[in-house]
């Protein structure tokens, strides 16, 4: 298995600009996961699909965030405009709901977001 | 009140010391527990999950004691690529299926 799948793997863009970060889960993984890592805040989840449905957006920032899971093998993170505190690693991490007690969640290798 | 609290450290220790990570968390039908392990600029990785009785993997053994809401990790005989930082994490009960991340503790072994 190729694992959860990111892209891209860093992302520089002015402020202002829309920036869209891609995630495949791993294939049958039902739960799939947006997380943002920062320094000063560690891991903050920002949204969580089931089966492809939006769960909980309670930890998305703003309205400039939106999140969508057209399909169980694609998911998107996108910001529009970006600001510059919006610079983070991005994670996206799926699970199955069965193993999740016993195996928590795979990451994706991240993406790096820098605004300037 | 954090959820999940880990001391932050660092701890730098020289090689094959031993050391122990606590963490405590709050929500006490927590269901699940484990240990994550997150190298400089990469995504956390499970190291392993963290059962009632204990648990051992090589050098790393996981305790958890739910009456007083603690969990802690001793890695032994340490290994200069032991360095990394390592979250302490939680299953909440219910149907999120939520796991909640600690900030970590980061370990640097020495030579």
């Amino acid at each position: 298995d190729a694992g959860v799948i990111q892209s891209p793997r860093h992302e520089v863009t002015e402020m202002g600009q829309e920036v869209t970060l891609r995630c495949k889960p791993i294939s049958g993984h039902d739960y799939l996961f947006w997380y943002r890592q920062t320094m000063m805040r560690g891991l903050e989840l920002l949204i969580y699909f089931n089966n492809n449905v939006p769960i909980d957006d309670s930890g998305m920032p703003e309205d400039r965030f939106s999140a969508k899971m057209p399909n169980a093998s694609f998911s998107t993170l996108k910001i529009q405009p970006s600001e510059p505190r919006d610079s983070a690693v991005y994670f996206c991490a799926s699970s199955l709901r069965d193993r999740v007690y016993f195996y928590g969640y795979t990451f994706g290798s991240g993406t790096r977001l820098t605004v300037v | 009140r954090k959820e999940v609290e880990q001391d932050p450290g660092p701890f730098n220790v020289p090689e094959g010391a031993t050391v122990a990570f606590n963490c405590t968390y709050s929500n006490s039908a927590s269901q699940s527990f484990f240990w994550y392990r997150q190298d400089c600029r990469k995504e956390p990785k499970l190291l392993m999950s963290v059962y009632s009785s204990g648990n051992e993997d090589g050098r790393f053994t996981a305790q958890l004691n739910r009456a007083s809401q603690y969990i802690s990790l001793l890695i032994r005989d340490s290994k200069l690529s032991d360095s990394a930082t390592y979250l302490c994490v939680v299953l909440s009960s219910g149907s999120a299926r939520q796991l909640t991340f600690g900030s970590g503790t980061q370990l640097t072994v020495l030579p």
